[in-house]
């Protein structure tokens, strides 16, 4: 049973609207999550995590967790194409391990 | 302030060698992390050092082993290299437990095996 599930995409959405990356977790331990973006050959950058249930804004970035369904999602307003990436979802599972998702795969559209 | 630095960018070996990968955390973190991304694949956690212990391990073979210096910096072996062990392997550094605070990733370390 996978720990961190996301849709693989690939999700395209026009440049200026709102991109929703959305992922579900197995372990109702799993204390802390991150959204991580990964362009084509490069490592994983932090864009934000969140341990709270509720929303976290950073910019044009907000994610969302609800514990209680096991649901994190990202949103990405006034997407740009440089925003063109693979999203990874990381749950911490309480044994200091980051569990990942495969990723999803946004295109923005010029 | 530089961030988590791994070497060498590009490592090929033949099967059966042996391969030594090295991770620099960001100054001040004491917690380092090994991930393997194969192609296609997600990332796999390998190993997590604190404080020079290894605290935990994911599920890949003993022939995948490694250390933390004094320094904090980090090597991960892999003995016996497999074909399918050429990958991505990224190195990891946090400040804290994890529940607490983000890891930062270096740029990885590029492994094929011929």
């Amino acid at each position: 049973q996978k720990e961190v599930e996301q849709n693989s995409g690939p999700l395209s959405v026009p440049e200026g609207a709102i991109a929703s990356l959305n992922c579900t977790y197995s372990d109702r331990g799993s204390q802390s999550f991150f959204w991580y973006r990964q362009y084509s050959g490069k490592s994983p950058e932090l864009i934000m995590f969140i341990y709270s249930n509720g929303d976290k804004e950073d910019g044009r970035f907000t994610a969302q967790l609800n514990k209680a369904s096991q649901y994190v999602s990202l949103l990405i307003r006034d997407s740009q194409p440089s925003d063109s990436a693979t999203y990874l979802c990381a749950a911490e599972t309480g044994a200091n391990n980051l569990f990942f998702g495969t990723g999803t795969r946004l295109t923005v559209i010029p | 302030e530089a961030g988590v630095t791994q070497s060498p960018t590009h490592l090929i070996k033949t099967r059966g060698q042996q391969a030594t990968l090295r991770c620099s955390p960001i100054s001040g973190h004491t917690s380092v992390y090994w991930y393997q991304q194969a192609l296609g694949l997600g990332l796999q956690f390998l190993l997590w050092y604190d404080e020079g212990e290894e605290r935990n391990r994911g599920n890949f073979p003993p022939r995948f082993s490694g250390r933390q210096f004094p320094n904090y910096s980090s090597e991960l072996n892999v003995n016996a290299l497999e074909l399918e062990d050429s990958a991505l392997y990224l190195c990891a550094s946090s400040l804290e437990r994890l529940m607490n605070t983000e890891a930062f990733f270096g740029q990885g370390t590029r492994l094929t095996v011929v």
